[in-house]
C-alpha cells in the first residue's frame, strides 16, 4: 500500500524557515517523480513544486521560485521542501504527492501538513 | 499558465442524484485532465486521469468527459460518502493548474 507521511509543519514568523519532509513507502520511490502541492486556509488546491525521479529536473510555481527548494534522498525514500523567506500568503497544509502519467498525474497523496506564517 | 475554470462552486444534491461538474481550460489541453475528491482532513484521491479513464479502485458510478478545453465529471448516483470537494486538474505541462473546485453538499 503506497503511504505518504508528511512532516516538518508548524508555526513560524514571516521571514522565517522550515523544512518539510515526506517519507514514503509501499512503492519504488526511486522510481517516481514527486510534487509538493498545497491549501492554503479556504482556497483551492495550489501546486508548488516537482522534482523527477533522479531530481534532474526541478519546476516550481512562480508564487514560491527563489525562496524554496525541493530535493530527495532516494535512499531515505524522503521528499522534502525547505521553505525560506516565509510570508503570511504560505500559510497551507502542504501535500506530497506521486507523479504518473500520462502527463502529470498526481496520483497518491499524503495527508498533509500545516505550515502557519504568523507573528 | 493554463487557467482552470470549474462550475459550480456548489451544488446540494440528494443521495441518488445524477451530478455534473464542469471544467473549462484556458487553452487546449488535449485528455490531459484529472479529477480528485477531497474530504476535510484526508488526503486528496485521484478519480479519472485523461479525461475519462477511471483511476483503479474507484466506483464505477464516477465517469469522465470532454477533450481539448472542455470536460466533465458525472456521478450518476449520489452516495452518501460522495459528499466532497471535487477538484479539476490540467496534467499538460508546468505550472500545474486546478479549477477552483465544487462543493457537493446535502
Amino acid at each position: 500500500e503506497v503511504q505518504l507521511v508528511e512532516s516538518g509543519g508548524g508555526l513560524v514568523k514571516p521571514g522565517g524557515s522550515l523544512r518539510l519532509s515526506c517519507a514514503a513507502s509501499g512503492f519504488t520511490f526511486s522510481t517516481y517523480g514527486m510534487n509538493w502541492v498545497r491549501q492554503a486556509p479556504g482556497k483551492g488546491l495550489e501546486w508548488v513544486s516537482f522534482i523527477s525521479s533522479d531530481s534532474s529536473y526541478k519546476y516550481y510555481a512562480d508564487s514560491v521560485k527563489g525562496r524554496f527548494t525541493i530535493s530527495r534522498d532516494n535512499a531515505k525514500n524522503s521528499l522534502y521542501l525547505q521553505m525560506n523567506s516565509l510570508r503570511a500568503e504560505d500559510t497551507a497544509v502542504y501535500y506530497c504527492t506521486t507523479r504518473s502519467g500520462p502527463g502529470e498525474i498526481l496520483d497518491y497523496w499524503g495527508q498533509g501538513t500545516l505550515v502557519t506564517v504568523s507573528s | 499558465d493554463i487557467q482552470m475554470t470549474q462550475s459550480p462552486s456548489s451544488v446540494s444534491a440528494s443521495v441518488g442524484d445524477r451530478v455534473t461538474v464542469t471544467c473549462r481550460a484556458s487553452q487546449g489541453i488535449s485528455s490531459y485532465l484529472a479529477w480528485y475528491q477531497h474530504k476535510p482532513g484526508k488526503a486528496p484521491k485521484l478519480l479519472i486521469y485523461a479525461a475519462s479513464s477511471l483511476q483503479s479502485g474507484v466506483p464505477s458510478r464516477f465517469s469522465g468527459s470532454g477533450s481539448g478545453t472542455d470536460f466533465t465529471l458525472t456521478i450518476s448516483s449520489l452516495q452518501p460518502e460522495d459528499f466532497a470537494t471535487y477538484f479539476c486538474q490540467q496534467a499538460n505541462s508546468f505550472p500545474l493548474t486546478f479549477g477552483g473546485g465544487t462543493k457537493v453538499e446535502i
